[in-house]
């Protein structure tokens, strides 16, 4: 059975950071691309993060560019969100996603984890 | 970026109702779309992906259509468990984009 049971998030003040958690079982690891989605507080979806099944590819959305930093742990089977510089605007509810699979036209998000509030506050 | 506007925002239906909301790209995804449905306080669904291909386990009352810019999801004979917020969301391109959400109510 796929889970993604995630865990990390919290209160921080602007500019503080955060590290997400995205821990995953029930699948081959290694062989899935993943992503982070991000729901700020009765707004909708707004992608965040991709990281390929190998790890040699990472796109972030632009809002988040050069302050968060998606990676992944092939021997703890997690996938991880480094957020620094936090802003009042990235306070959401953070999502991982996992692909149906690595294939060309499977980059749907097939499951998804439970969610985690992320509070940016002063 | 590809911008997704899902229309109506809101749809009041009832019960055993046939209901379509709409997608609409700026630009071309081909077939890459994708339909999800949210729960308050619950992480999405996969309902549809491939505009039209649907998810196991989802009832068949769910189908999707269309191709390119414009995409409908459908739902026939509206059960109670489907009053709900329904997304589209492109994957044909970087950096993917949902639609802002259409919210199903009694």
């Amino acid at each position: 059975q796929v889970q993604l049971v995630q865990s990390g998030g919290g209160v921080v003040q602007p500019g503080g950071s955060l590290r997400l958690s995205c821990a995953t079982s029930g699948f081959t690891f290694s062989s899935y691309p993943f992503h982070w989605v991000r729901q700020a507080p009765g707004q909708g979806l707004e992608w965040v993060a991709f990281i390929r099944y190998d790890g040699s590819k990472i796109h972030y959305a632009d809002s988040v560019r050069g302050r968060f930093t998606i990676s992944r742990d092939y021997s703890n089977r997690t996938v991880y969100l480094q957020m620094n510089s936090l802003k009042f605007e990235d306070t959401a509810v953070y999502y991982c996603a996992r692909e149906a699979s690595a294939d060309f036209g499977a980059e749907y998000f097939q499951h998804w984890g439970q969610g985690t509030l992320v509070i940016v506050s002063s | 970026d590809i911008q997704m506007t899902q229309s109506p925002s809101t749809l009041s239906s009832s019960v055993r109702d046939r209901v379509t909301i709409t997608c609409r790209a700026s630009h071309s995804v081909g077939s890459w779309l994708a339909w999800y449905q949210q729960k308050p306080g619950k992480a999405p669904k996969l309902l549809i992906y491939k505009a039209s291909t649907l998810e196991s386990g989802v009832p068949s009352r769910f189908s999707g259509s269309g191709s390119g810019t414009e995409f409908t999801l459908s739902i026939n004979d509206m059960q109670p468990d489907d009053f709900a917020t329904y997304y589209c969301q492109q994957y044909n391109t970087y950096p993917y984009t949902f639609g802002q959400g259409t919210k199903l109510e009694i």
